[in-house]
């Protein structure tokens, strides 16, 4: 199915630092969510985003539905060891049936 | 929020052997399901899903088949196993706009 371009694919940092990862596409969505999946578990929910323009914080997350409703973008602020894993975004059209299109994840190390 | 249970969460399987990996639901009453694998590469492969009892969509053309006996219980199987159905294999359900995931079950097939 088709993909979502989620950017950048790595990153490695240093704890403490900012964050910052995004997912763009040439379709509009109603829906972007955010997921972590750490090693051999499932995708865990982060932030969920339902309107355009909106910005969610959770803890040290924040998300933004992009204003023309083609991307958004996490933040992590103050980065921690335990924020390692594989970062997905994950959009969703009007009339798909809940279905998602997946970004194909950003791998995220952090140095202690 | 919704819990969704998989299992087996491991399974080693030879080439030829049929598959069953089961998923229920609970917190939410008829929700959308889905079947998900996830290679190596970190895509996530939609594989089928449906929106209610004995209501299955594919996605791909595959190996494998999809049932949904119950609201919340999605099962997916196979009859006869090639090599390349080896992954990582999730259960979602969906509803509100939001999709969870289960823990995955992680299939080699050898």
């Amino acid at each position: 199915g088709q993909q979502l371009n989620q950017s950048p694919q790595s990153m490695f940092i240093q704890e403490g630092e900012d964050v910052s990862m995004n997912c763009t596409s040439s379709s509009i969505f109603n829906t972007w969510l955010w997921y972590k999946q750490d090693p051999g578990e499932g995708p865990v929910l982060l932030i969920a985003l339902y309107k355009a323009g909106e910005l969610t914080s959770n803890g040290r997350l924040t998300a933004q539905f992009g204003i023309t409703r083609k991307d958004s973008f996490l933040n992590i602020s103050a980065s921690i060891p335990s924020d390692v894993g594989i970062y997905f975004c994950a959009g969703q059209r009007g009339g798909s049936n809940y279905k998602l299109t997946f970004g194909k994840g950003t791998l995220l190390t952090v140095n202690p | 929020s919704q819990t969704i249970h998989q299992w087996p969460a491991t399974l080693v399987q030879p080439v030829g052997s049929p598959l069953s990996l089961e998923c229920t639901v609970e917190g939410t009453s008829n929700p959308n399901l889905y079947w998900y694998r996830q290679a190596a590469g970190r895509g996530l492969q939609l594989l089928f899903y449906s929106v209610g009892i004995g209501q299955i969509s594919s996605e791909v053309p595959q190996n494998l088949s999809a049932s949904r006996p119950q609201d919340r219980q999605f099962i997916l199987s196979s009859k006869k196993l090639l090599l390349s159905d080896s992954g990582f294999y999730l259960c979602a359900a969906g509803s509100l706009n939001t999709i969870y995931f289960g823990e995955g079950s992680w299939l080699t097939v050898v």
